[in-house]
Order: structure tokens, then C-alpha cells, then sequence
């Protein structure tokens, strides 16, 4: 199974402020990167695809990128709506396989 | 627009099973993977399996091989999970959720919580 390795588990930050999370991949997933956004009680919803790509309707603060087994999400300008759990998560290879999550906060 | 409905919550004792259901709107279940995927807080997500309706194929992560069994109703483009054998670790919110082939999960069912006790 390909271990993904999400890093940090928590988060606080300020309004305004830029955030970065990081997902390594055990193996290389050739950019098959997905990260989704969790608000408690609700279910996932994907913002960012084959690990650059801006789903239709994410705000452009939300970027996506690296290649091979490093991937990252920033969102820039933080807004109190980005408050949630973000996941990354691995489609290159079965079993499909989540990162263990990023819990956003605001200072 | 893209739906999927699941089913209310359960209540089950512990040694019992447990049949969830996901209807989908807006297109036919025939066209996409429909996968199945649980959701503790402190253990994050954790991916059951997949089914293809268009044929039947399956395929399980291998914790969840005897567990969880996928099936799905064309005619009512349906899917459905049945969990078995249920002990206190069952207890979850459970999520469909569509997706292509090497690709994301696109479209989510809004849960369905699971609570095993006796």
C-alpha cells in the first residue's frame, strides 16, 4: 500500500496569513494527488486534482503542486471559511490511500 | 446536478450487519466507480472499496475484505454497502462517493453514521 505521509496534523493561523501543508508519498504517485476540504459534519469536497489542477468553483487562493512523491497545498490569504480538516489522497494505485489529515484553525 | 443520497442512521448491536444505501441523481451509476469510504475523527479516512456498476467488478482495501460487501442496483441506480459482523470499531460515518479511474472522487454522499453498542 502507498503510505501517505501528511504533515502538520494542526494548524493555526492568522487572517490574511499563507499556510502550506505537505503530503510525501511512499512511492512515487506521478502527480495522481488529490486534496480535499472537510467542515465538520459535511463530507469532502475536492479543491485541487492530479496535484496542480483548481477544481471548477475553489477560490484561487487555494494552489496544489509537486510531482513524484512531495506534494503541497497553500492557501493563500487565509479567511475564516478555510476553517476545516484538509486530506490529501492518492489515486495512482489500489488500495486508494488518505494522508491523516490537517486541522486549520484561525488565531 | 450530481446527488448522492444516502441513508439514515443505524443502530446496530455488535455481531449484527448492516445494509447502506447511496442513490444517485443527475447521472447513471453505469458511468462512473462508485467507492465507499469511512470516517472516524481520530482515525481520519479510510478507504473501503470500490464497485463498477456496469459490471460488478469490486475491489477492497484488504482490512476490509470480509467486512464490507459492494453491490449495486442499475434499475434504481443505487449503490449499496453492507457491513458484517459489526464490533464497536464499526462505529463511523460511512461516505459514498463517484469517481473515475485514476482520478478524484468528484461527488460525495453526505454520510451515513453507523453507531455499534449493546
Amino acid at each position: 500500500d502507498i503510505r501517505m505521509t501528511q504533515s502538520p496534523a494542526s494548524l493555526s493561523a492568522s487572517l490574511g496569513e499563507t499556510v502550506n501543508i505537505e503530503c510525501l508519498a511512499s512511492e512515487d504517485i506521478y502527480s495522481d494527488l488529490a486534496w480535499y476540504q472537510q467542515k465538520p459534519g459535511k463530507s469532502p469536497q475536492h479543491l485541487i486534482y492530479d496535484s496542480n489542477y483548481l477544481q471548477n468553483g475553489v477560490p484561487s487562493r487555494f494552489s496544489g503542486s509537486g510531482s513524484g512523491t512531495q506534494y503541497s497545498l497553500k492557501i493563500n490569504s487565509l479567511q475564516s471559511e478555510d476553517v476545516a480538516t484538509y486530506f490529501c489522497q492518492q489515486y495512482n494505485n489500489y488500495p486508494l490511500t488518505f494522508g491523516s489529515g490537517t486541522k486549520l484553525e484561525i488565531k | 446536478e450530481v446527488q448522492l443520497q444516502q441513508s439514515g442512521p443505524e443502530l446496530r448491536r455488535p455481531g449484527s450487519s448492516v445494509k447502506l444505501s447511496c442513490k444517485a441523481s443527475g447521472y447513471s451509476i453505469t458511468d462512473y466507480l462508485m467507492h465507499w469510504v469511512k470516517h472516524r475523527p481520530e482515525h481520519g479516512l479510510k478507504w473501503i472499496g470500490c464497485i463498477d456498476p456496469e459490471d460488478g467488478e469490486t475491489k477492497y482495501a484488504q482490512k476490509f475484505q470480509s467486512k464490507a460487501t459492494l453491490t449495486a442496483d442499475t434499475s434504481s441506480n443505487t449503490a449499496y454497502m453492507q457491513l458484517s459482523s459489526l464490533t464497536p470499531e464499526d462505529t463511523a460515518t460511512y461516505f459514498c462517493a463517484r469517481g473515475l479511474p485514476g482520478y478524484v472522487m468528484d461527488a460525495w454522499g453526505q454520510g451515513a453514521s453507523v453507531t455499534v453498542s449493546s
